[in-house]
């Protein structure tokens, strides 16, 4: 357990529709990125939240959100749902802002699988 | 546009052979990681390099980056069936917040 939890770990849904995706960082991490994994395209930074503010975004769609809230837990938001969404998404944390000032790299969440049918 | 390509993509080797992944990025970078992915898992973080000239090694893997190059090489050292995965570098811009991947070296370790 990298003590990163993401939930569910799976999720089949319909074209059109929106999904919620949650994440939950290693105790004591503040920064909280979100990652998107397929086949064609690797693995994809979409967002970044730093103890609750937005800090950097990646290749993030428009039809796609996401907030981190006092607890510090973050959720993905993906709507409008097309087969190409269909993926290995990834939530992982860190301490602080950068990881150039730490010993160790992001921690992983275990992912969720979604599947747009 | 940071660029991190990772060759080869696809290794198959017998155990007990020495090999290496190469990975070379396109910006001025002093911070990259590895990360290990077995399939349908997540990815576990091996080693974070910071400086030029650093070296790490555990087991039977050996992490190098020379920033100057903007190359970073994973030595394989007489492989063994146990390290079959993908293997992924990630470079932080030094002004940047996220990693950034490349597509990932498949190894496969055969008798």
């Amino acid at each position: 357990d990298s003590g990163v939890t993401q939930t569910p770990k799976h999720l089949i849904t319909a074209t059109g529709q929106r999904v919620t995706l949650r994440c939950s960082p290693r105790s004591g991490d503040l920064s909280v990125y979100w990652y998107q994994q397929s086949l064609d395209q690797g693995l994809q930074f979409l967002i970044q939240y730093y103890n609750g503010e937005e800090r950097a975004k990646g290749n993030i769609l428009e039809r796609f959100s996401a907030q981190q809230f006092p607890d510090l837990h973050s959720e993905l938001n993906l709507s409008s749902l097309e087969l190409g969404d269909s993926a290995l998404y990834f939530c992982a944390s860190s301490v602080g802002l950068t990881q150039g000032k730490e010993s160790y790299g992001y921690t992983f969440g275990s992912g969720t699988r979604l599947t747009v049918v | 546009e940071l660029k991190v390509e990772q060759n080869p993509l696809f290794l198959s080797m017998q155990e007990g052979k020495n090999y290496t992944i190469y990975c070379n990025y396109s910006t001025t970078s002093d911070r990259l990681y590895w990360y290990r992915q077995d399939p349908g898992k997540s990815l576990e973080s091996l080693f974070v390099l910071l400086s030029n000239g650093a070296v790490k090694q555990e087991g039977r893997l050996m992490a190098s980056l020379d920033t100057k190059a903007r190359l970073s090489t994973l030595h394989i050292t007489a492989a063994v069936h146990d390290l079959s995965a993908t293997y992924f570098c990630a470079v932080l811009l030094n002004s940047g917040y996220a990693l950034n991947f490349g597509k990932g070296t498949s190894l496969l370790v055969t008798p």
